[in-house]
C-alpha cells in the first residue's frame, strides 16, 4: 500500500494570510507513461462529504477559487491557500489514485 | 448531473452483516468505477473497494475477507456487504464514483450514511 502522510495535523492561520499543507507519499505517484502525478486534494466541512479541490496534483477543479493551488511531484506535494477566507475552515485530505488500495492522508484541520 | 444516495440500516449488531445500497440518479451505471469509502466518527477516510461497470471488483486488503460489492444495472444501484462487523466498523459510509471513467479521484460522492455497530 502507498501510505500518505500529511503535515501538520492542524493549522491555525489568520484571515487573509497564507496556509500551506504538505502531503508525502511512501512511494512515487508519478506515472512515467503520462508524466502525471496521481494525487488529489479534498476539502471536507462538518456533516458533508469531501469536495474535490485539486487533481493531477495541480489542476484546479472547475469552480474552485484560484486562491487554492497544488504543487509537487513524485512523493512530495503541497496545497496552498493564498489568502485565507472564513469559509476555508475545514479538514483537508490528500489522496493517491496511482495504485489500489487508494489511500488518504490522515487529514489537516485548518482553523482561523 | 449524477447524484448518489446511500441507504440502509443505521444500526447493525456485532457479528452480523452490514448491507448498504447506493442509488445513482441522473446517469448510467454502465461506465465508471463505483466505490465505497468510510469514515469513523472524528477520523479519516478509508477506501473500501470498487466495482467496475463490467463487474470487476477490487477491495482494500485490510477488509477483503469480509467485503463484497455488487452492481444492479437494472436498478441503477450498487451495494456493499460487510460481514462479521464489530464496533470498529462504526462509521459514515459514502458511495462515490471516479471522476474520469478511467479510475482516479472520487467525484461525485453521496451524502453518507452513519452505520453504528452495537448490540
Amino acid at each position: 500500500d502507498i501510505a500518505m502522510t500529511q503535515s501538520p495535523d492542524s493549522l491555525t492561520v489568520s484571515l487573509g494570510e497564507r496556509a500551506t499543507i504538505n502531503c508525502k507519499s511512501s512511494r512515487s505517484v508519478l506515472s512515467s507513461s503520462n508524466n502525471k502525478n496521481y494525487l488529489t486534494w479534498y476539502q471536507q466541512k462538518p456533516g458533508q462529504p469531501p469536495k474535490v479541490l485539486i487533481y493531477w496534483a495541480s489542476t484546479r477543479e472547475s469552480g474552485v477559487p484560484d486562491r487554492f493551488s497544488g504543487s509537487g511531484s513524485g512523493t512530495d506535494f503541497t496545497l496552498a491557500i493564498s489568502s485565507l477566507q472564513a469559509e476555508d475552515v475545514a479538514v483537508y485530505y490528500c489522496q493517491q489514485y496511482y495504485d489500489p488500495p487508494y489511500t488518504f492522508g490522515q487529514g489537516t484541520k485548518l482553523e482561523i | 448531473q449524477v447524484q448518489l444516495q446511500e441507504s440502509g440500516p443505521g444500526l447493525v449488531k456485532p457479528s452480523e452483516t452490514l448491507s448498504l445500497t447506493c442509488t445513482v440518479a441522473g446517469g448510467s451505471i454502465s461506465s465508471h468505477y463505483w466505490s465505497w469509502i468510510r469514515q469513523p466518527p472524528g477520523k479519516g477516510l478509508e477506501w473500501i473497494g470498487y466495482i467496475y461497470h463490467n463487474g470487476r471488483t477490487n477491495y482494500n486488503p485490510s477488509l477483503k475477507s469480509r467485503v463484497a460489492i455488487s452492481l444492479d444495472t437494472s436498478k441503477v444501484q450498487f451495494s456493499l456487504k460487510l460481514s462479521s462487523v464489530t464496533a470498529a466498523d462504526t462509521a459514515v459510509y459514502y458511495c462515490a464514483r471516479d471522476a474520469t471513467g478511467l479510475g482516479g479521484w472520487f467525484d461525485p460522492w453521496g451524502q453518507g450514511t452513519l452505520v453504528t455497530v452495537s448490540s
